[in-house]
């Protein structure tokens, strides 16, 4: 399985930006890259996905490095709800299965 | 426009008895996944359903658990003479295709407490 390391924990600080760093050195060449996040209480909500471009939709940006081996997730200008914890995760396939496998993710504190 | 629904949202249980945990994802999703997430942990994947297809079983932690799915629709995860680990909440997601080009939408889980 592809792994994906992320930091255990993060601050911020209300209205600044905030980059959630992810590594994954040993994925292959068509895994995709997503990000989803947990709310206290609540189901994981997904947030953006990549392959090898940049991606940018409403509620984030993520930046891949060229060698796909680490990405960023961005969000632009933290707000007290976006308090989570957020799974950097890669698509992990063999022929005729399917998961996507969770690590543990990155718990982001937001200060007010 | 109903999202994934998941019943019971709390089960309370005695060792050693059965629980059955169903899931019911958003319509036309034919891909269905179960997850367990114990207290402060991460997500642990155990089923994938394509259809009612099941290609991996492998991240069942035991043969106490099963799962199936019927009419390429409703699923239900079946813990079999439930122990104290088995406590945790169990998540359902749903997604219209393969998860590397579609979004999983998840329900909001079903929390087991085995006493």
């Amino acid at each position: 399985d592809a792994k994906t390391t992320q930091p255990n924990s993060m601050e911020s600080n209300e209205e600044e930006p905030v980059h959630l760093p992810c590594n994954h050195s040993t994925i292959s060449g068509t895994d995709y890259i997503h990000w989803y996040r947990q709310l206290p209480s609540q189901g994981p909500e997904y947030v953006i996905h990549g392959l090898t471009s940049n991606v940018n939709n409403r509620m984030a940006s993520l930046a891949i490095a060229e060698d796909r081996k680490s990405s960023t997730l961005i969000l632009h200008r933290a707000t007290l709800r976006d308090a989570a914890v957020y799974y950097c995760i890669l698509r992990d396939v063999d022929f005729g299965n399917e998961k996507l496998t969770f690590g543990t993710g990155t718990r982001l504190t937001i200060i007010p | 426009g109903a999202g994934v629904s998941q019943s019971p949202s709390n089960k309370v249980t005695e060792k050693g008895k059965d629980v059955e945990l169903r899931c019911d994802p958003i319509s036309g999703h034919t891909a269905l996944y179960w997850y367990r997430q114990s207290l402060g942990q991460g997500l642990e994947f155990l089923i994938y359903f394509q259809g009612n297809s099941a290609p991996d079983k492998s991240g069942l932690p035991s043969d106490r658990f099963s799962a199936e799915r019927t009419g390429g629709s409703v699923s239900t995860l079946t813990i079999q003479r439930t122990q104290q680990e088995d406590s945790a909440v169990y998540l359902c997601a749903s997604s219209p295709r393969f998860a590397n080009t579609g979004e999983l939408f998840f329900g909001e889980g079903s929390r087991l407490t085995v006493l």
